[in-house]
């Protein structure tokens, strides 16, 4: 079974332009989830989807950071303008439901702004 | 506000040597409690979790993690570490299930073992 897929890998980009990712979870996995991971700490929910709908997008700076997951499927998240302070690590992961259902991590996107 | 502790940032050990990481949590009200390693250049992998019933808890690979309720712990051991083991481990803790189904990362422990 295919664990869940992100990409780019890696992205490099000057401030103030715009990045994307990509996540696609485990088949069957209602529930998607979209970390932060700064160097030298542990992960950090920026939100979660339950199917299509973002149930807590709390921690998402929503002056720059956007997200969608129109199918219930795949997601995206985006930053427009990037700074300087969103180098770090982006992860999605993926599970059944929430509630205490494992989460499948993905191999994460590493961002660097210049 | 709730939060994970790992009190050690980096342990460095001897292959054969005993392992035990901390993880401290501060929320008091139901909790299921996870391990995840990240071996180098991987992404995170679970390795163990504890949802309820006995408190000692056996993982992948010979880790073991036990839960004392009463000083808000659930501290990873292993008998005998292998070179294999050098990753970077994380405690998280789950607040009680329904909705609340937000994963809290401790900042990790780096494991470093010499061969």
């Amino acid at each position: 079974e295919a664990g869940v897929v992100q990409s780019p890998r890696y992205k490099i980009i000057e401030k103030k332009q715009p990045v994307a990712f990509w996540c696609n979870p485990i088949s069957g996995h209602n529930t998607l989830y979209w970390y932060l991971q700064n160097l030298g700490q542990g992960p950090e929910l920026l939100i979660r989807y339950e199917n299509e709908e973002a149930v807590d997008d709390s921690q998402l700076p929503k002056d720059r950071f956007s997200a969608e997951r129109l199918k219930g499927v795949d997601s995206t998240l985006k930053i427009q303008p990037a700074e300087l302070g969103d180098s770090a690590v982006y992860l999605c992961a993926s599970s059944l439901s929430s509630g205490g259902a494992v989460q499948f991590f993905g191999p994460g996107t590493r961002l660097t702004v210049l | 506000a709730q939060s994970v502790s790992q009190h050690n940032h980096h342990v460095i050990l001897s292959e054969a040597a005993s392992l035990e990481l901390g993880c401290n949590y501060s929320y008091g009200g139901t909790v299921n409690l996870f391990w995840y390693v990240q071996y180098p250049g991987q992404h995170l992998q679970l390795l163990l979790k504890y949802f309820s019933g006995d408190p000692l808890v056996k993982g992948i690979k010979g880790f073991e993690a036990e839960f004392i309720k009463s000083k808000f712990s659930f501290n990873l051991r292993k008998p005998s570490v292998q070179w294999s083991d050098t990753a970077e481990y994380f405690c998280a803790v789950l607040r009680g299930g329904g909705s609340q189904g937000n994963l809290i990362f401790g900042k990790g422990t780096k494991l470093s073992v010499k061969p």
